[in-house]
């Protein structure tokens, strides 16, 4: 089974730098996926990591460590539309199926 | 292009009523997805195609029926839901969900989604 734990709610200000934290304890893992959701719209993939590391796309950086079961997400430069809810998910190899299983999401608001 | 559609946007429908949301995809895909998401819950997985065929139903009631007329296209077909049943359905798709392409082409797109409300 999964088990994904993420902060509920975050709130920063705009231009600041903020970390969204995501602990996972997996029977099987295949890569962590971070996904941003405005409210009402589809989830929109952010970052993919497989290896231990850090990966960094433009203002998003996606950091993951293996061995602590622990990924966190940075935005830098924090702007009003990145205010959504962050979803960490992670992908499992249990039997034949590639399944996601998604935190909870953390509902970030950026202030001004 | 990464785009995954869904119609329709909205859908109200009485207990009694039979309707379908469909989805389509034209990067390739082999792999689809239907998921609910119930509001400040994150997606949970209904089914999966891989291939045109059905992999994965996560015991999910016969009152929601897939079906994946080619592998273009997804259905979900609607009948004697439930009020608990409204919902966000969110339509996804992967490339190679088996893995032939390694796991980075694995990556879920997610389309809008339809909002559904049963009365």
């Amino acid at each position: 089974g999964q088990n994904i734990d993420q902060p509920t709610e975050m709130t920063a200000t705009e231009g600041a730098i903020v970390q969204i934290n995501c602990t996972y304890q997996t029977s099987g893992f295949n890569g962590l996926f971070w996904y941003q959701q405005h409210a009402g719209e589809a989830p929109t993939f952010l970052s993919y990591n497989v290896l231990d590391g850090l990966e960094e796309k433009g203002r998003f950086s996606s950091f993951l460590s293996r061995s602590k079961g622990y990924s966190y997400l940075l935005l830098k430069e924090l702007q009003m539309k990145d205010s959504a809810s962050y979803l960490c998910a992670v992908r499992d190899v249990g039997g034949s199926a590639r399944q996601l299983t998604f935190g909870s999401g953390t509902q970030l608001t950026v202030l001004p | 292009d990464t785009e995954v559609t869904q119609t329709p946007k909205h859908l109200v429908m009485g207990m009694t009523n039979k309707k379908s949301l469909k989805c389509e995809q034209h990067m390739g895909h082999r792999a689809m997805y239907w998921y609910k998401q119930k509001a400040k819950k994150p997606p949970e997985l209904m089914f999966v195609y891989s291939y045109e065929k059905l992999s994965i139903n996560e015991s999910v009631p016969s009152r929601f029926s897939p079906e994946c007329p080619n592998s273009s296209l997804l259905n979900l077909h609607l009948h004697a839901l439930q009020p608990e049943d409204s919902a966000l359905y969110l339509c996804a798709s992967s490339q190679d969900w088996q893995g032939a392409g390694g796991p980075s082409t694995d990556t879920q797109y997610f389309g809008p989604g339809t909002r559904l409300t049963v009365l």
